[in-house]
């Protein structure tokens, strides 16, 4: 079972150039996440999607944004990168995020993300 | 403001040993706790959920506690073992949706353990 997968798995950027980290889920979940992991900050979240057809902004939106293009895929963007967007990105599904959630994420493997 | 703080930061113990890591929050309408243990270049795997009712369980060498009158749970690892090394995430989960600032769940900022032979 691939679970969720995310590409790239690298990517070197230069200052101001863009690109989109692609997110899918095979496991028929409703609600999809993006977090970003920097040292000694652990987890933050960044964007995610309840269900399909909306999204809605994390604790560190800006910057990015986000697509959830069906109910497997959500992809992130960075529009013009920059330096402290340097960091590692991981894309996550539940079942559904609602009023009584019991909290199990599934993670992608990561991409580690460098802007020079 | 919710929290979760995990202690301590980092940790390195010798293979065999026991150790436990802590989890202090003050999330409020609690729904429930969850660790995740993350092995290096990974992404985190959950190990156990504890709801409200709960005060112990156990998934193979790991325990987890709850006290949820003192907003507390602990991770304790038995006979350590090489593959344990790896940052053990906690997790609560809110009742309600904090209006999408965090969704409902607070991240602490993980424990790093680095078990030597």
């Amino acid at each position: 079972n691939a679970g969720v997968t995310q590409t790239p798995k690298f990517q070197v950027l230069k200052t101001g150039q863009s690109m989109t980290l692609q997110c899918a889920q095979d496991m028929n979940h409703n609600s999809m996440y993006w977090y970003r992991q920097d040292p000694g900050m652990g987890l933050r979240l960044i964007y995610y999607s309840a269900s399909e057809g909306t999204t809605d902004k994390g604790e560190v939106p800006n910057g990015y944004n986000v697509s959830r293009l069906n109910k497997r895929e959500f992809s992130l963007r960075l529009e013009s990168a920059a330096p402290s967007q340097t960091s590692v990105y991981f894309c996550a599904s539940s079942v559904k995020l609602g009023q009584v959630f019991t909290g199990e994420l599934f993670f992608g493997e990561g991409s580690r993300l460098t802007v020079l | 403001k919710n929290q979760v703080e995990q202690s301590p930061q980092s940790l390195i113990i010798l293979e065999g040993k026991n150790c436990t890591l802590q989890c202090n929050y003050t999330v409020s309408p609690f729904s429930n706790l969850r660790w995740y243990k993350q092995d290096t270049g990974r992404g985190p795997v959950s190990l156990t959920i504890m709801t409200f009712s709960e005060n112990t369980k156990s998934n193979g060498r790991y325990t987890a506690t709850l006290d949820a009158d003192t907003k507390q749970s602990s991770l304790h690892i038995t006979a350590s073992q090489l593959s344990d090394s790896a940052s053990y995430i906690c997790v609560v989960s809110a009742i309600r949706n904090y209006g999408g600032s965090q969704g409902n769940l607070i991240f602490g900022k993980g424990t790093k353990l680095s078990v030597k032979p």
